[in-house]
């Protein structure tokens, strides 16, 4: 079955610092790897997907995500953090079951961004 | 383009009471719909998803259930709530690319039961 694991519930950054939220999969087949962002009391927001060509994506804001086969990882990360990326992220992979496409979901990770 | 509306924003019921939430998408024509709920420090857990009208699959057992009266019309229902239905409700619609489905959702309904 697939699953995905997120490592820390929480991480604190400063402004200008480098993030990494990290994402590891479990998947009986090539999987689609998804990365949304939930700013408070809103809805989720695409940030990136990994559909199995180019193994490092780029998202939006400035964040980006490498597929690593040999790790089953797909790490989130961006150069510099800004103040506006305080929210929360989920990590997500596809998969079928009956014909049909869901989602399974990280248990998320707060990221928090101090001056 | 495609949007997704989902009301009430926030809902404060007491226990025992009936819920409904609605949701509906504009922009596309019979799209595969989902219920989820977040908990308090947890991940969002998928409760019924829909693939077209009248059809419903349930996720989970529980307090709720789901119907779809419309193409792009989705309802979250229970006749008696329990404290343990509060969380945030999110509704999403999906568009299938190719061997996997890209999903879109609405803003939320924050559900308190007390």
């Amino acid at each position: 079955a697939q699953s995905v694991t997120q490592l820390g519930s929480h991480v604190s950054v400063s402004e200008g610092a480098l993030v990494l939220l990290r994402c590891n999969y479990s998947s009986s087949v090539p999987p689609y790897l998804f990365w949304y962002v939930q700013y408070p009391n809103q809805g989720l927001q695409l940030l990136l997907k990994y559909t199995s060509a180019a193994t490092l994506v780029k998202g939006i804001n400035g964040f980006e995500a490498e597929f690593k086969k040999s790790e089953t990882s797909f790490h989130l990360t961006k150069p510099s953090a800004h103040m506006s990326d305080a929210a929360e992220y989920f990590c997500a992979v596809s998969y079928a079951e009956g014909g049909f496409q869901k989602l399974v979901f990280g248990t998320g990770t707060r990221l928090l961004v101090s001056p | 383009s495609q949007t997704i509306h989902q009301w009430p924003a926030t809902l404060v019921q007491p226990v025992g009471s009936p819920l409904s939430l609605e949701c509906t998408v504009e922009g596309t024509s019979n799209p595969n719909l989902y219920w989820y709920r977040q908990a308090a420090g947890r991940g969002l857990q998928l409760l019924f998803y829909s693939v077209g009208i009248g059809q419903i699959s349930s996720e989970v057992p529980q307090n709720l259930s789901a119907s779809r009266p419309q193409d792009r019309q989705f309802i979250l229902s229970s006749k008696k709530l329990l404290l343990s239905d509060s969380g945030f409700y999110l509704c999403a619609w999906s568009v299938v690319r190719g061997k996997y489905n890209e999903q879109f959702f609405g803003p939320g309904t924050r559900l308190t039961v007390l």
